[in-house]
């Protein structure tokens, strides 16, 4: 069984510029977190996806942050425009039940100069 | 205010002794609690979890203990690896919601052979 990809692995972008990452999660987990780990610190929350509904956006930074998650399968989240804090490792993780534990992806590590 | 702290940002054992991470919170209401293991350019992988019902729970080589009125967790590795070095993170949750746990940032534990 696949585990969770992301992708791109790694992106560089310029201040201002847009940037979307792409999560696809294990097959048939219809519970999706994204996460962000910023300069080797902790790691935080974002939002959790319920199928194709966004189930709780708390932890989502301000509105230059947008995700999707068209049909309930893969999910992206766009950057725009992406400032210099935005920096950092995001992860994306997947669960088949509402309270188990997320299986990670291994994160998409941007870079905003 | 960070509710999840690990205090030790890194931690080096000789290979066969035992490794302790520990890990402090502020929240009284979590009530779940993770640790998690990460190797370089990989997710963070579930290691053992703890419900706050229990004050100890043990996998094989890695036990969890829990000082509900301390508010505070350890992990213990008995016997060290050189396998086991990696960072590991301590989470907690309200309500059993691993998928939307707070984190701590982190303790680099090496193992040496």
């Amino acid at each position: 069984e696949a585990g969770v990809t992301q992708f791109p692995s790694h992106s560089v972008i310029e201040k201002g510029q847009t940037v979307t990452l792409r999560c696809d999660p294990i097959s048939g987990h219809d519970n999706l977190y994204w996460y962000r780990r910023v300069m080797g610190k902790e790691i935080k929350f974002l939002l959790h996806f319920v199928k194709e509904s966004k189930q709780d956006e708390s932890g989502m930074p301000n509105n230059r942050f947008l995700a999707e998650r068209t049909g309930g399968t893969y999910s992206t989240l766009k950057v725009q425009p992406a400032e210099l804090e935005d920096s950092g490792v995001y992860f994306c993780a997947s669960s088949q039940i509402f309270t188990g534990v997320p299986y990670f992806g291994p994160g998409t590590r941007l870079t905003v100069t | 205010d960070q509710q999840v702290k690990q205090n030790s940002p890194s931690l080096s054992v000789q290979e066969g002794r035992i490794s302790i991470l520990n890990c402090d919170y502020t929240n009284s209401m979590f009530d779940y609690f993770l640790w998690y293991k990460k190797y370089p350019a990989e997710g963070p992988t579930f290691l053992i979890s703890i419900s706050s019902i229990k004050d100890k729970n043990e996998d094989g080589r890695f036990t969890v203990f829990l000082n509900k009125s301390a508010k505070h967790l350890s992990l213990h590795i008995v016997p060290s690896q050189p396998g086991d070095s990696a960072v590991y993170f301590c989470a907690a949750s309200l309500n059993t919601n691993a998928g939307k746990s707070t984190f701590g940032d982190g303790t680099t534990l090496t193992v040496k052979p």
